[in-house]
This record gives structure tokens, sequence and C-alpha cells, in this order.
């Protein structure tokens, strides 16, 4: 099945900082690439996803980027609030490529300092 | 609409004692999930459901069951509880790409 790695495990920043959170993928058929927030005590929500026939989309303050060639894929949050502060998860669907089976990162816990 | 719904929020289980846990979603999505997210680890599918009368393993289903017998509902069955299944478990649902998340049931097995 897919193997999805997430860098690093714990980010802090300083507020209006920008922050960058790193995933690569196993699968070089992989299309489909969404990034989920999970703020504290409850379940994760989807704050942007890409798929595999773009290399950036953007929303505000957040973007993704993809490099199918390196096979990673990174989140961009500019211009960070405390409200961002969460655990952020990228995931990947399998070989099949069906959307539905994500294989999710194992997280990172952004902090932003006020 | 009240999106995913999950019950209990807590339970404390013994080794061996047998437990459902509920969901139900109200958005009339084909797709429902059940995921389990131990500290530090990602989210690990458990099952899936693409319909109605419709279900399959994900990619850690040992310990549990489940069954579809209405569009809302997918409930999930512990039969022999055991520690390793202390977790926070997440029902989701989906009609697109995009998961909706219910809030999560804390489980621990003692």
């Amino acid at each position: 099945g897919e193997n999805v790695e997430q860098h690093p495990s714990t980010l802090s920043v300083q507020e209006g900082d920008s922050a960058v959170i790193k995933c690569t993928y196993s699968d070089s058929a992989s299309n489909y690439f969404p990034w989920y927030k999970q703020e504290l005590g409850k379940g994760p929500q989807l704050i942007i996803d890409i798929r595999s026939n773009v290399g950036e989309k953007k929303d505000q303050r957040i973007a993704v980027t993809l490099n199918k060639t390196a096979k990673h894929f990174s989140l961009h949050i500019t211009e960070t609030q405390p409200e961002d502060s969460a655990v952020y998860f990228c995931a990947a669907p399998p070989p099949s490529g069906s959307a539905r089976q994500l294989t999710f990162g194992s997280g990172t816990q952004l902090t932003v300092l006020p | 609409n009240a999106g995913v719904t999950q019950t209990p929020k807590f339970r404390i289980l013994k080794i061996g004692q047998s437990m459902t846990l509920q969901c139900t979603q109200d958005m009339n999505h084909n797709y429902m999930y059940w995921y389990r997210q131990d500290p530090g680890m990602g989210l690990k599918l458990i099952y899936y459901s693409v319909g109605a009368g419709i279900t399959d393993k994900g990619e850690v289903p040992n310990g549990y069951n489940v069954s579809r017998s209405t569009t809302e509902d997918f409930p999930l069955r512990l039969e022999l509880a055991a520690p390793s299944q202390t977790s926070v478990y997440f029902c989701a649902s989906s009609l697109g790409n995009e998961q909706f998340f219910g809030p999560g049931t804390r489980l621990t097995v003692l």
C-alpha cells in the first residue's frame, strides 16, 4: 500500500511567520493529496487538497505544492495566527487510485507563538 | 445538519468486554469510514463502506466488525476488547473526496 511520511512532527513559529510541512509518498500513481487540520478535541477537517495534474494550489493564506518527480507535497501557511495552532495531517490514496482509502501521515503539531 | 455524530464520547472497558460505537450522518453520504488514532500517530483506516449493505476492510480491521444496514448509520463493534484497542475512534463520511469527521470516541481498555 501507500507509504506516507510527514515532517516535522512538531513545529513552532512566531505569529506572522510562515510554516511549511512536508510529506513524501511512495506510489507514483497517486493522484490526490489532501491536507487535514485537527483542532484539540475535534475530528480532522479538510483545509486544502491538490490533484496530480497541477503543481500548486492556493486558498488565502494556505497553499499546497506538489512535486510529482520527487514524490512529495508540502503545506505552506503564511502570516500565521494563533488559531492556526493545531495538528496537520497529509494523506494520499493507495495504488488503486481510490481517494476513499486514504493513508495518513503521522501528523505535525503546529504551535503559533504570540 | 448535525453532520457526523458519534456516541459515546468516552468509554472505559474491561478486557474481554464488548461494545458498539455508534456513528450517524445526516448528509446522505454514500461513503462512511472508521479510523483509529493512537497518540503521535496518524489515522488508521479500520473499515469503510461504499453504501448500505457493502463494507470492506481497511488497514487495521482485526478485532472489529461493522455493518451498514442504512445510509445513515455505520456502527463499529468490538467483540473482545483488548488493551491494544485503547485509542480514539473517528467515524467519517463522504460524497466526493472530502471526508467529514465526527468528534470521536475515546476508548480505554483496562
